[in-house]
This record gives C-alpha cells, structure tokens and sequence, in this order.
C-alpha cells in the first residue's frame, strides 16, 4: 500500500519569505508527526496530531512555526519569514495507535529539503 | 543536550564483513528503544523495537541487544551488503509520552565493495 508521502521533495525560498510543506499519511493512521533534521543533527520532534485531540505543539522552535491537520488525514506545516537557521530536512510520520505499549511504529515520509538562501 | 548518543559517528567496512554500533541514553522513565536505518534521501525505517524487559532483538542480518540497568544498546550487522550503508539511528521514548521520541544523530555506515 502507499506509505507516507511528501511535498515537494526539495524547496528553495528567499529569506523572509513564507513556505509550505504538505505530508499525506498513511490511509487510516490517525497520529500524524512533524519532525526537523538538521545537518549531523538527530531528528527534532515538531509537532503531533492525534484524531480531534489538540495537537501536542511542544516542539514548535518558534510562532514562525505553525502546522495543521484538516479532516484528520493531510498536513500542512507552515514557516513565515524564514530564516537561513530553518534548512534542514522537515520529515512527516504516521502510525496507526500510538497510546499502545510500546507505541505503534512511526512511518516515515521522505522528507521535504528547505533551503533557505 | 541530547538524550541518545551514538557513536561511532560514522564507519567504512568491508562487503561480507560485521559491524557494531552503539547507542547511550539518558532518558527516563524509559518504555522501548527502536533502531532505524535511514537510506540517503528517504525517511527513516524501523529495524527493532525493544521494551525494557527484553535484551536482544533480531531481524535478519540486523541484531540488537539493550542493557537496560547500564542504559546502553547496540545493533550488530552480520556479513554486511552493499545496500547496508545508511545512516543507523537509536531512538528512544518515554514510558508518559511513548508518541515523543528522543533521537540519536545516528552513525553512517559505508559498505565497500
């Protein structure tokens, strides 16, 4: 079946200007993720959806940052007035039942490369 | 400061040849450690996953091994391929937020021929 997938793969913007970066999950996985992964860094945790709960935002580096989930399948994570600090690679995951013990596999998107020039 | 340290950060072996990676976490309370290989360009791809009451985990050529009391975990590769080389990534999550992971930087492992 499809995976998790993500658009577009690579963006280049100018400084100041506002982008944004889609993930569709996997059909029926109701927790969505957004994570960041900087040069030689470990992945960052972003942002986290779960059904019609409030999204846990905890990871938000800044209010440049924002993210939403409409009709609880497709995300958008928005960045205003990006900042050359903001390339890396913003990564989406999905799993189906995340309050399990363990929780469920995180399934991975193929990230989307901002380059802020 | 990051919880979850890897080392080494990155290493060349021989096709055919095996390898040990390792991770170091300080998390806690701690519920279950993944080790994920990540291909360059693509995201990231569970290998194992561990609870704290288990100490070794196989897939395939792929075998994990965590000591819970000493915090530390490893991933063995045995007799690597070419498609082996990617980046190997230890991800550990809380016993309260298992959704929120803590992850390593991750060691790149390069096969060659």
């Amino acid at each position: 079946g499809a995976g998790v997938s993500q658009s577009p793969s690579n963006k280049v913007t100018e400084k100041g200007k506002d982008v944004e970066l889609r993930c569709d999950p996997i059909s029926g996985h109701t927790a969505l993720y957004w994570y960041r992964q900087s040069l030689g860094q470990g992945l960052e945790f972003l942002i986290y959806f779960q059904g019609n709960s409030a999204p846990d935002k905890s990871g938000l580096p800044s209010d440049r940052f924002s993210a939403e989930r409409t009709g609880g399948s497709v995300s958008t994570l928005t960045i205003q007035r990006t900042q050359q600090e903001d390339s890396a690679v913003y990564l989406c995951a999905s799993s189906l039942r995340p309050d399990s013990h363990p929780p469920d596999t995180q399934y991975f998107g193929p990230g989307t490369r901002l380059t802020v020039l | 400061k990051n919880q979850v340290e890897q080392s080494p950060q990155s290493l060349i072996i021989l096709e055919g040849k095996n390898c040990t990676l390792q991770c170091n976490y300080t998390v806690s309370p701690f519920s279950n450690l993944r080790w994920y290989k990540q291909d360059t360009g693509r995201g990231p791809v569970s290998l194992t996953i561990m609870t704290f009451s288990e100490n070794t985990k196989s897939n395939g050529r792929y075998t994990a091994t965590l000591d819970a009391d000493t915090k530390q975990s490893s991933l063995h590769i045995t007799a690597s391929q070419l498609s082996d080389s990617a980046s190997y990534i230890c991800v550990v999550s809380l016993r309260s937020e298992g959704y929120k992971l803590s992850f390593g930087a991750g060691t790149t492992v390069t096969v060659r021929a």
